[in-house]
């Protein structure tokens, strides 16, 4: 099983619309826990932590279920701009070893 | 503020030939760095990290090696590529304690 999973997608969603993407992963150790985008050939931007109660920030709510093991990203009132590529990550030890990427997935939100 | 920068932002290389890429942290000091590669279709894969000067952990065998000659500055380097090194390059840093990782623009690698 590898240790980050996302659905690639790609997600095509109306404008106005409400998404949602899950990223599970496998270490139960894991303790920190990220969503980044990433627009095409541009490098990751962080776009919000998700905490263990869950946090919002605008339209982005993002949440944890420790114990099935997987993260959340909700998108509401979707925007065209919103068109990117989601990725998660976590910290699997706290430690300065970097974080473990999912391979990201790719929403489209259409006129 | 903190700004991270990244060299040269595109290169094509024929296959044999050397690489040398470059990163500085600007604003901050002790950062741990990260070279992160990304190639077509696959994820985020971390290659190196570095905690201080000269100290370098590496993550995946390669024919890649890092060095960290000065606090704030972190490079990428092979003697020979390979086709399969292809793809786009990504720095990054954070502060020792801290998890969230900020990413430079990239260097976007073809080799020939």
């Amino acid at each position: 099983r590898k240790e980050v999973e996302q659905d690639p997608g790609p997600f095509n969603v109306p404008e106005g619309a409400t998404v949602a993407f899950n990223c599970t992963y496998s270490n139960s150790a894991s303790q920190s826990f990220f969503w980044y985008r990433q627009d095409c050939r541009k490098e990751p931007k962080l776009l919000m932590s998700v905490y263990s109660s869950g946090n919002e920030d605008g339209r982005f709510t993002a949440q944890l279920n420790r114990a099935s093991q997987y993260i959340s990203l909700l998108i509401r009132d979707s925007k065209l701009s919103d068109s990117a590529t989601y990725l998660c990550a976590l910290s699997l030890r706290g430690g300065a070893d970097g974080l473990t990427f999912g391979k990201g997935t790719h929403l489209i939100i259409q006129p | 503020s903190q700004t991270i920068h990244q060299w040269p932002a595109t290169l094509v290389q024929p296959v044999g030939s050397p690489l040398s890429l470059e990163c500085t942290v600007e604003g901050t000091s002790n950062p741990n760095l990260y070279w992160y590669r990304q190639a077509a279709g696959r994820g985020l894969q971390l290659l190196f990290y570095s905690v201080g000067i000269g100290q370098i952990s590496s993550e995946v065998p390669q024919n890649l090696s890092a060095s960290r000659p000065q606090d704030r500055q972190f490079i990428l380097s092979s003697k020979k590529l390979l086709l399969s090194d292809s793809g786009f390059y990504l720095c990054a840093w954070r502060n020792s304690g801290a998890n969230v990782l900020t990413f430079g623009a990239g260097s976007r690698l073809t080799v020939l």
